[in-house]
């Protein structure tokens, strides 16, 4: 089956510093998804971005699908920024998730 | 904005007891789903459904597990004979027309708790 890869697994932050999250994937996709997973376990959806680049405020993602990877950045971090990021690959009738990036952003 | 919901937001069950975790999808879609995340690890898929029946599922839904639309509304797994392994978030999750290409959409999650 289709393998899903982050990195880095950790990363630790100080308050207003800049990130990117990476997300490589082993075959063809027509859906992808980045969720923020928060200290109370809820999957925040942040972005439904199968190709191509979408903005939300201080957070970016962009999807090569031909290169197969996805990059979410993050600016400005804020402590509220913490906890697990995770992307979600679909093919078929379900998604893939990846391991997840654990972030700790330092006030 | 229409959202998932699922109850109870925790499930405290002795082993091998039968738990159902209910779950009522945004109500134009037509695809559900179950995933589940054991404590500390990734969101594993465990079923997708959809025209009243199931379309896919993973090795770990085994016999233990079944699924079901009563009522046209909500979306239920039941877990047979729970174990403690069975410990996890388990989370619902829908999609509209085209499951293959449209983003899906999740509920807070049932944390189950087996003792």
């Amino acid at each position: 089956g289709i393998q899903v890869e982050q990195s880095p697994p950790d990363l630790i932050l100080q308050e207003g510093a800049n990130s990117t999250l990476r997300c490589n994937f082993s075959d063809s996709v027509n859906n992808l998804q980045w969720f923020h997973q928060n200290p109370w376990g809820q999957l925040i959806n942040l972005f439904y971005i199968p190709s191509g680049t979408k903005q939300n405020g201080r957070l970016s993602a962009t999807t090569v699908a031909t290169e197969r990877y996805s990059l979410l950045y993050i600016s400005s971090s804020q402590t509220t920024d913490s906890g697990v990021y995770f992307c979600a690959v679909g093919y078929g009738q379900n998604f893939v998730f990846g391991p997840g990036t654990r972030l700790s952003v330092l006030p | 904005e229409p959202e998932v919901t699922q109850t109870p937001s925790h499930q405290v069950t002795q082993m091998g007891q039968e738990v159902i975790l209910r779950c009522v999808p945004i109500s134009n879609h037509l695809y559900f789903y179950w995933y589940r995340q054991i404590l500390g690890q990734k969101v594993e898929f465990l079923v997708s459904f959809y025209n009243n029946e199931i379309s896919e599922k993973s090795e770990i839904f085994d016999d233990q597990f079944s699924v079901e639309r009563p009522d046209g509304s909500n979306f239920t797994l039941k877990i047979r004979s729970t174990k403690l392994e069975d410990s996890a978030m388990y989370f619902c999750a829908s999609s509209g027309k085209r499951a293959r290409s449209e983003p899906q959409h999740f509920g807070d999650g049932t944390r189950l708790s087996i003792l």
